[in-house]
Formats: C-alpha cells, sequence, structure tokens
C-alpha cells in the first residue's frame, strides 16, 4: 500500500497566520492527492482535490499544490473556524489511503 | 444536495455482526459517476477506509478486512450497506458512510458518523 506521511503531527498557530501542512506519499500518486478538514464531533469535509483544486463552497484561503509525491496544504490567513483537524489521502490506487492527520491548534 | 444518513445497532456483541445502512437522499444511488463507500476512525485516530462499491458491479475492500465485511447496494430503496462480521472490541469506532468520485477517488459527502460500540 502506498503510504501517506503528514507533517507535522500538530501545530500550533494564531489567528491570521499562514499555516502549511505537508503530506508525502511513499510512491509517485501524480495528482491523485485530497485533503480534509475535520473538527470534533463531525464527519470530514472535502477541502481540494486532485492536489489543488478547491471543492465549490471551501474559502480560497484555503489552497492545495504538488504533485509526484509531495503535496502540502496552505491556509493563507488563519480564521477561528480553521482549527481543525487536517487528513490528505490519495487516491491513486483502488486501494486508498489515508495521512496520519494534523491537528491545528490555537497558539 | 445529496446527503448520507447512516443507521444501524450502536451496541454489538463480540463475535457477531455489525450492519449498518447509508440512505442517501437528493440524488440517485444508480449514478455511474460515482462509488459509495463505508469508512471508520477508532476513538481519537485516524481515518481507515473499508469498502466501496458502484450500485451495479466493481467492489473494492481494504485488504485487512477483506475476509470480514460484504457491502451491498439496494438501488429500489437507494440505500447501501455494510456487514462486518466477528467483531471485537477492536471493530469499535466511528462509522462513516460517503460517496466517492469515480474519476478520481475522493470523498464527498459524507454522513454524519455513527459511534458503534463492540462490547457484551
Amino acid at each position: 500500500d502506498i503510504q501517506m506521511t503528514q507533517s507535522p503531527s500538530s501545530l500550533s498557530a494564531s489567528v491570521g497566520d499562514r499555516v502549511t501542512i505537508s503530506c508525502r506519499a511513499s510512491q509517485n500518486i501524480n495528482n491523485y492527492l485530497n485533503w480534509y478538514q475535520q473538527k470534533p464531533g463531525e464527519a470530514p469535509k472535502l477541502l481540494i482535490y486532485a492536489a489543488s483544486t478547491l471543492q465549490r463552497g471551501v474559502p480560497s484561503r484555503f489552497s492545495g499544490s504538488g504533485s509526484g509525491t509531495d503535496f502540502t496544504l496552505t491556509i493563507s490567513s488563519l480564521r477561528p473556524e480553521d482549527f481543525a483537524t487536517y487528513f490528505c489521502q490519495q487516491g491513486y490506487t483502488t486501494r486508498i489511503t489515508f495521512g496520519q492527520g494534523t491537528r491545528l491548534e490555537i497558539k | 444536495q445529496v446527503q448520507l444518513q447512516e443507521s444501524g445497532p450502536r451496541l454489538v456483541k463480540p463475535s457477531q455482526t455489525l450492519s449498518l445502512t447509508c440512505t442517501v437522499s437528493g440524488g440517485s444511488i444508480s449514478s455511474a459517476n460515482y462509488y459509495w463507500s463505508w469508512i471508520r476512525q477508532h476513538p481519537g485516530k485516524g481515518l481507515e477506509w473499508i469498502a466501496y462499491k458502484y450500485s451495479s458491479g466493481s467492489t473494492y475492500y481494504n485488504p485487512s478486512l477483506k475476509s470480514r465485511v460484504t457491502i451491498s447496494v439496494d438501488t429500489s430503496k437507494n440505500h447501501f450497506s455494510l456487514n462486518l462480521t466477528s467483531v471485537t472490541a477492536a471493530d469499535t469506532a466511528v462509522y462513516f458512510c460517503a460517496r466517492v468520485s469515480s474519476i478520481e477517488i475522493w470523498f464527498d459527502p459524507w454522513g454524519q458518523g455513527t459511534l458503534v460500540t463492540v462490547s457484551s
């Protein structure tokens, strides 16, 4: 299976900060990389698909980049509602795998 | 707008079968553009996909669960189901259903999730 490794595992930041979360695949996945946001007690929500395409309704402060094995989720200016856990997920193979998650906390 | 809702027992005894249903509203489960899937999340942990399936064929199971899992789709009721046999405490988790894009595999939307506890 393709292993997805996120870094950091947790991150403290302040409202207004620019934040970057990384996701690395154990092999080339082209751009078959998706990002999700999950708040406590809620289901994950799709933010970005195909590495860089913003899902409808997601604020433009979220962006994604990368291809091959290295990918990045960027939040340009943190808002209070952005404090959550973020997961990456590869859809390159039928044996889907998720990253372990990055918990974004308020500093 | 498509919405998904899980239903089923919240408490299952060890060695028994966990059975959940996901009802789809606002769209047809027969759409050729989507798979239908189950994912679970152990308390405080990450996400683990269980299975996904087209309404009329192709089925994919997580190899680690394949021997115990069956996913089925009922187009007449616009819902799909999960059966997980021989459960243990390790199967205690929040179970989510979700629609899966078949072009590039992503999950959207998701059901709200249901916590299933395996305990005697």
